[in-house]
């Protein structure tokens, strides 16, 4: 069974367009994270959620937005797309959010381009 | 602002050889540390952690160790595999996560 799985797998748009990236794990974690990664293979967290309580959120433009329906789901709204927001994105769940936070487990990823 | 960096970015080996890849961060206040590995095109895979109050830890031919002190981690293979060809990153727990940017290996066959 996968442990953290995102939807879709590959994802091509249309500036300015709407999107949405899903993801869910089995694990029963109860922290899930957004990352970025840049064409540079650079990784940058974008947003973590602990008990449906957003904890982190980076200098991420508020086009992007996370929504926690429940416990094993963290989605990623994305508006008005721009050039720049191609890259490869990744949701990641552990136990024990916090400084002392558990082993990280990513999902494959969702290689986002944007023409 | 922590600052995570890996040497080397890209490291060749020879199959068999032992090989250390390492990860320096600029604040020492950090509450764990993780590697991974990453395959071309696919997700992370956690390869070890390391808490802050530990040394090292080891996984059959991975060995990890931390001084916080010094701000450094190195992650030893040893007896290299073609298999091991993968980027491994080093991730530093200080509340949030910052990644390094990676070292790319390659072990020929």
């Amino acid at each position: 069974d996968t442990a953290v799985s995102q939807t879709p797998k590959y994802l091509v748009t249309q500036m300015g367009n709407d999107k949405s990236i899903k993801c869910e794990q089995n694990l029963g974690h109860d922290t899930m994270y957004w990352y970025k990664q840049d064409s540079k293979k650079f990784l940058k967290i974008m947003f973590s959620y602990n008990n449906k309580e957003l904890i982190i959120n980076e200098t991420v433009p508020n086009r992007f937005s996370p929504k926690s329906p429940d416990k094993a789901h963290l989605n990623l709204h994305i508006n008005s797309l721009e050039l720049g927001d191609s890259a490869v994105y990744f949701c990641a769940s552990s136990q024990f959010m916090g400084r002392g936070a558990d082993t990280q487990y990513f999902g494959p990823g969702t290689r986002l381009t944007v023409l | 602002k922590q600052e995570v960096t890996q040497i080397p970015a890209a490291l060749s080996v020879p199959e068999g050889e032992n090989l250390v890849l390492n990860c320096s961060f600029t604040d020492s206040a950090i509450y764990n540390l993780q590697w991974f590995r990453q395959d071309p095109g696919k997700g992370l895979t956690s390869l070890l952690l390391i808490q802050s109050s530990q040394r090292e830890q080891t996984s059959g031919r991975l060995n990890a160790s931390l001084d916080k002190s010094s701000g450094r981690s190195t992650l030893y293979i040893a007896a290299s595999q073609p298999g091991d060809s993968a980027t491994y990153l080093c991730a530093v727990g200080d509340g949030q996560f910052y990644f390094g940017t990676g070292t790319s290996l390659t072990v020929i066959p």
